[in-house]
């Protein structure tokens, strides 16, 4: 399978920390998208890096890419309660395949 | 505004009784699809749908029906459901499949069946 999966599957950080989850996928890729989800609700995307780009800012967002590895990072800076969401990476294929997604937490 | 509709968003049936899940997008996209949404399991593709009238299955079709007659609209069929269909449901567009293009999703349909 194609599909991307997070690491960690849960991550807990204070307000004003910083979180970072990765994924890792299994063929090689085109392109690769992170998305965010609020508890139940749709997915909303985030920032699509393809693979000749080896990192993409957005805000306080910065994804990296390595393809030698297979793997992607996202990383968001000074986090804000409003982050606790579970974030997905997406990657290439003749769909969108999707990981189990990392939970995260932002404690106030 | 850019979006994709899904209706209902909560539904609770009976096992056996027909249902169907509507889903409108206002973006002209071309590429439409279901996914199921299961604990530990991520998401995973029901159907999608390349243009009108070009329908296909994706990772876990069994038990579903889709049709595409319009271009907004893809909605999902549940032919005689059972409980283990119960799951939380999104329809997404897209200008193209694969990650090259964003996905827009529904606020998602929370299916329960008894």
């Amino acid at each position: 399978s194609q599909q991307g999966e997070e690491d960690p599957q849960a991550l807990s950080i204070q307000e004003g920390e910083n979180a970072t989850m990765n994924c890792s996928y299994k063929t090689s890729i085109n392109n690769l998208q992170w998305y965010r989800q609020n508890s139940g609700r749709g997915l909303v995307h985030l920032i699509l890096i393809r693979s000749n780009e080896r990192e993409k800012h957005s805000g306080r967002l910065r994804v990296t890419l390595d393809t030698s590895k297979k793997s992607s990072s996202l990383l968001i800076t000074a986090s804000r309660a409003a982050d606790t969401a579970s974030y997905f990476c997406a990657t290439d294929g003749n769909q969108f395949y999707f990981g189990t997604g990392t939970s995260l937490t932002v404690i106030p | 505004e850019a979006q994709v509709t899904q209706n209902p968003r909560y539904l609770i049936t009976v096992t056996g009784k027909k249902l169907t899940v509507t889903c409108s997008q206002n973006m002209n996209h071309e590429y439409m699809s279901w996914y199921r949404q299961d604990p530990g399991l991520g998401l995973r593709q029901i159907y999608y749908s390349m243009n009108v009238e070009v329908t296909d299955k994706g990772d876990v079709p069994e038990g579903y029906k889709v049709s595409r007659k319009e271009k907004r609209n893809f909605p999902l069929i549940l032919e005689s459901p059972s409980p283990n269909q119960t799951s939380l449901y999104f329809c997404a567009s897209s200008w193209s499949r694969g990650a090259g293009t964003e996905a827009f999703f529904g606020q998602g349909t929370r299916l329960t069946v008894v």
